[in-house]
Formats: C-alpha cells, sequence, structure tokens
C-alpha cells in the first residue's frame, strides 16, 4: 500500500469546518483513499473513501485532487465530539488489510 | 445492526499466564481482521481471517499467539504464555467486500 503523511496535528473551533489534508504522492492507479477516525478509547470508525471524484456522506466529504497525489478531509461544521485521531489510509479495493500511520490529531475546541 | 462485539473490555493477567479474547463480529461478514495497539505505536495488521480460513496472518508477532474461527462466525485470540510486551489494545474488525471496516471497542490487555 501507498504511503500518506498527514500533519501530526490540527485545532479547529467548535461550529467551523475542520480540513485535514493526507499527502499520498506514490498512490497507484487502483487505489482508493479511506479515512478512519479514532476518538479517544474506542476502536477506529469508518469515515468515507474515494478513488477519484469527490465523495460526501453525512459525515464528511472528500476531495480528491485530480493528480490524486493528495486529498483533503472536510467535517463541514466541526462538534467537539469530532476531536480524535483522524487516518488517512490507502489500498486497494478488496480484502486488502488497513496500513495505519501516526494519523492527524484534530483538537476541536469551544 | 449489532456491530462488532468484543470480550472481555479489559483483561489484566499475570506474566506466563493465558488469555483468551473473542470477537463477534456483524452478522454475515465473511471478513474479520485482528489487530492491535501497543503503548506508543501506531495499529498493526494481526491477521486476516475469511470465513474460517486465514487469508493472511503476516502481522502475528510470535507463535505465542492462535486466532481460530471456527465455523466462520466468532473468532478468539489466545495469548498463552502472556508476556510484558503483549500489553496493549486489541481491536477486531470485520467487513463485506472491499467496504469499510467496522471496529469493535476493543479489549485493553494489561499482562503484569
Amino acid at each position: 500500500d501507498a504511503k500518506t503523511t498527514q500533519p501530526p496535528s490540527m485545532d479547529c473551533a467548535e461550529g467551523r469546518a475542520a480540513n485535514l489534508p493526507c499527502n499520498h504522492s506514490t498512490i497507484s492507479g487502483n487505489e482508493y483513499v479511506y479515512w478512519y477516525r479514532q476518538i479517544h478509547s474506542q476502536g477506529p470508525q469508518y469515515i468515507i473513501h474515494g478513488l477519484k471524484n469527490n465523495e460526501t456522506n453525512e459525515m464528511a466529504s472528500l476531495i480528491i485532487t485530480e493528480d490524486r497525489k493528495s486529498s483533503t478531509l472536510i467535517l463541514p461544521h466541526a462538534t467537539l465530539r469530532d476531536t480524535a485521531v483522524y487516518y488517512c489510509i490507502v489500498r486497494v479495493w478488496g480484502y486488502s488489510t488497513l496500513t495505519f500511520g501516526k494519523g492527524t490529531m484534530l483538537l476541536v475546541s469551544p | 445492526e449489532a456491530g462488532v462485539t468484543q470480550f472481555p473490555s479489559h483483561s489484566v493477567i499475570e506474566k506466563g499466564q493465558t488469555v483468551t479474547l473473542r470477537c463477534d463480529p456483524i452478522s454475515g461478514h465473511d471478513n474479520l481482521y485482528w489487530y492491535r495497539r501497543v503503548m506508543g505505536k501506531e495499529i498493526k495488521f494481526l491477521l486476516h481471517f475469511v470465513k474460517e480460513s486465514k487469508q493472511d496472518e503476516s502481522g502475528m508477532p510470535n507463535n505465542r499467539f492462535l486466532a481460530e474461527r471456527t465455523g466462520g462466525t466468532y473468532s478468539t485470540l489466545k495469548v498463552q504464555p502472556a508476556e510484558l510486551e503483549d500489553s496493549g489494545v486489541y481491536f477486531c474488525a470485520s467487513s463485506q467486500g472491499g467496504r469499510g471496516y467496522t471496529f469493535g471497542s476493543g479489549t485493553r490487555l494489561t499482562v503484569v
């Protein structure tokens, strides 16, 4: 699986949009971009994934650059409960495993 | 639907003892994974079942760890004998197809 690079930490004010970047410059054509998060003391939680088109669901939006070398996860209206470590992972669609890096610690403050 | 359930949530055992962790995946999910996070480290893959078969066990640290999934339903992960470095949080996840995994809340294992 391709390697990803994320900033170690970010801050966001409650109610504002949180934009979490991820670089994956060695991504292959058949690799998807997945985002997970881990809230303290819980298991990782799936957020969203995409291949090359932008994606949106009830939790977040995923913007992937045209060259697919980077992406941004957007939480449109961050709440205190969004404070977590966010992981950007690239992997082939199917049954391959997840390779977790260090992720980005997002702190949402009042 | 019920999520992935792990038992126990916490376990404290002495070095040299045996511990068995259990994972009940989401019903109908063929894929079951074990991951763990040891203190200060990243979450690491341990192994992957497809139904009752071990698809990939490349992440198992050594032969003190034994995972089973009889009948392709729940899975157990046994550590025998436990060592201090086995302390950490053990996560189980399940999936169907290539969709996102659903993780359990984990079992926090402390070996003293």
